[in-house]
This record gives C-alpha cells, sequence and structure tokens, in this order.
C-alpha cells in the first residue's frame, strides 16, 4: 500500500493564490484527482488526470505535477472556495483500489 | 438530471447489519462502474469499495473487504452496499460515486447518507 499526504490546512486572504499540495511516491506513475467537499453537500471533482479541469469548474482552478508532488492551485481565492480539498489516486496494481488524501482545509481569510 | 440518491442509514446497534442503497438518475447506469466513500466524523474521505459496470468486477479497501459487500441491480439502477457486523468505527457519512468514464475520476456523488453504530 502507499499514502497520499497532504497538508492539514492551507489559509489565504481573498484574491491570493492558494497551493496546496499531495505527496506520494507512486504519483509519478498515476493519475492524480483533486475535490472539493464542503460540510453537508455532495464532493465535487473539480481537476482530473493532474491537470484537466472538468465543465463548470472555474478557470481559477488549476493542477500542476513535479515528480512526487501534485499541486491544486486556486487563482484569486474567493470566498466561495472555502472548503475540504482532497487528492485522489489509485494504486500501481490494476488501479481499482483508490486513495485519498486526508484532505486540506482550505481558510478565506 | 443525473443524480445519486442514497438511503437505507440510520442508528443501529453493534453487530447487526445494515444495507445502504443509491438509487441512479439520468444517465444509462449499466455503463458506469460505481463506487462508496465513507467519511467518519471529523475525518476524511475513505474509499470503500467499487463495482464495476455489469457487476462481475468487485473490489474492497483491504481494511473492510470481509464485512462490506458492494452490490448492483442494474434494472433497478441501484447500487447497495451490504454491511455486516456493524462496529463503533463504521459510524459515518456513506457516499455513493459514479466512475465517469471520460474523466476517470468520480465524476457525480450522492448527498450521503448517515450510519450511526450505537447501542
Amino acid at each position: 500500500s502507499y499514502e497520499l499526504t497532504q497538508p492539514p490546512s492551507v489559509s489565504v486572504s481573498p484574491g491570493q493564490t492558494a497551493r496546496i499540495i499531495c505527496s506520494g511516491d507512486v504519483l509519478p506513475q498515476q493519475f492524480v484527482y483533486w475535490y472539493q467537499h464542503k460540510a453537508g453537500q455532495a464532493p465535487v471533482l473539480v481537476i482530473y488526470k493532474d491537470k484537466e479541469r472538468p465543465s463548470g469548474i472555474p478557470e481559477r482552478f488549476s493542477g500542476s505535477t513535479s515528480g512526487t508532488i501534485v499541486t491544486l492551485t486556486i487563482d484569486g481565492v474567493q470566498a466561495e472556495d472555502e472548503a475540504d480539498y482532497y487528492c485522489q489516486s489509485t494504486d500501481s496494481s490494476g488501479g481499482f483500489h483508490v486513495l485519498f488524501g486526508g484532505g486540506t482545509k482550505l481558510t478565506v481569510l | 438530471q443525473v443524480q445519486l440518491v442514497e438511503s437505507g442509514g440510520g442508528v443501529v446497534q453493534p453487530g447487526r447489519s445494515l444495507r445502504l442503497s443509491c438509487a441512479a438518475f439520468g444517465f444509462t447506469f449499466s455503463n458506469n462502474g460505481m463506487h462508496w466513500v465513507r467519511q467518519a466524523p471529523g475525518k476524511g474521505l475513505e474509499w470503500v469499495a467499487v463495482i464495476s459496470g455489469d457487476g462481475s468486477k468487485k473490489y474492497y479497501a483491504d481494511s473492510l473487504k470481509d464485512r462490506f459487500t458492494i452490490s448492483r441491480d442494474n434494472y433497478k439502477n441501484t447500487l447497495f452496499l451490504q454491511v455486516e457486523s456493524l462496529r463503533p468505527e463504521d459510524t459515518a457519512i456513506y457516499y455513493c460515486a459514479r466512475f465517469g468514464t471520460s474523466v476517470n475520476a468520480l465524476d457525480i456523488w450522492g448527498q450521503g447518507t448517515m450510519v450511526t453504530a450505537s447501542s
């Protein structure tokens, strides 16, 4: 098995750039996906296959990779972006076992 | 409208069994693999299980595979999760999610159903 590690929290002021990282040894070999989760709501996919944005997701959300670290970047953070963010990947033994990072609480000051 | 609606949660005594359901609307249910994901109070998302579109393949989180069974009825567009010998640590919101083939990710999620294992 393997792990995906995220910082527990990130804080930014409105209009600034938020960067949430996710690290894991298998990330160079596997795609990463990012979900936004607000309390009491269903999680929402915001980035797929490392850097692709689903339709309906604002352009201020972007993803990037560098070796064993992937980054979710939110440019021009808005109050509505305050949420928990989870990275997700799959194991290397066929891709059917899903793994989530521990989640990062984004606070908009 | 594409939608998933979970049901079957509630307060259940430890040691009892429980079956959760997830009704799918607005898409061809049999075309998509389906997942269960749970979130314990104050904790992060935890993957539980996945089932292929035709129901022939099933995979579970290693720590849960002995007590959890995922299944589906493609005629009724419904996904199920059977939980045996419920434990206090199974207390969580249980979400069903669709595996979207165009994005290779969990692209549609339900609102979740709360399960509380308590006497």
